[in-house]
């Protein structure tokens, strides 16, 4: 059962435009919400994350959207460019006991054409 | 800096073989993990560790052992090798902050 569920599978944008990747959860327990981004041949890593307690955060071109009653996050790139053609995945993560436990997303496979 | 370091980087193994996918980390954290990540299904949690001589079953923990006898390492034994255990495998961990560090991945082919 696909407890955090992300779309779409692919995106082709073109240099310059706005990549928008969502993802949508079912428990209200999740009290963190990572984002992750992998280039090919590469381990992912923490790209950006963000608390329920903010609708939104800002690292540079990277944003993340968070609705909380609707139970939904996204990733927005602006200014999208062909370094930023990787594989994104979204996580939600809850305490459970005395460690975490993270749900994550199938990912995101983004082509950013030049 | 190394981070999260395993070995090999590729492997091929036949059908029965077993072997040993080595992980190290030289960040003092206590939770390790292993995921292995297939076309279309994301990252899968096989087993984890909350600290040296504790682990525990992930989401598909079937034809793989782990062990955890020091902090800083955590190797992954296919016991009996299978083609469905064909995958690209990636160690993480991470510490009393949320973020994981996960390694350079570890390429799987069994024929």
């Amino acid at each position: 059962q696909q407890q955090v569920k992300q779309s779409p599978q692919s995106l082709i944008v073109q240099k310059g435009g706005i990549s928008i990747i969502n993802c949508a959860y079912e428990n209200t327990a999740f009290d963190y919400f990572p984002w992750y981004q992998q280039f090919p041949g590469k381990g992912p890593a923490l790209l950006i994350a963000i608390r329920p307690d903010v609708s939104e955060k800002k690292e540079g071109r990277f944003t993340i959207s968070f609705n909380k009653s609707a139970k939904q996050f996204s990733l927005h790139i602006m200014d999208s460019q062909p370094g930023d053609s990787a594989t994104y995945f979204c996580a939600a993560s809850t305490r459970a006991g005395n460690n975490r436990k993270l749900i994550w997303g199938l990912g995101t496979s983004l082509a950013v054409n030049p | 800096n190394a981070g999260v370091t395993q070995t090999p980087k590729f492997q091929v193994l036949k059908t029965g073989q077993s072997m040993t996918l080595q992980c190290a980390q030289d960040m003092n954290h206590e939770y390790m993990s292993w995921y292995r990540q297939d076309p279309g299904m994301g990252l899968r949690l096989i087993h984890y560790s909350v600290g040296a001589g504790i682990t525990d079953q992930g989401e598909v923990p079937n034809g793989y052992n782990v062990s955890r006898s020091t902090t800083e390492d955590f190797p992954l034994r296919l016991l009996s090798a299978a083609p469905s255990q064909t995958s690209v495998y990636f160690c993480a961990s991470s510490g009393y902050r949320n973020t994981i560090y996960f390694g350079e991945g570890s390429w799987l082919t069994v024929v």
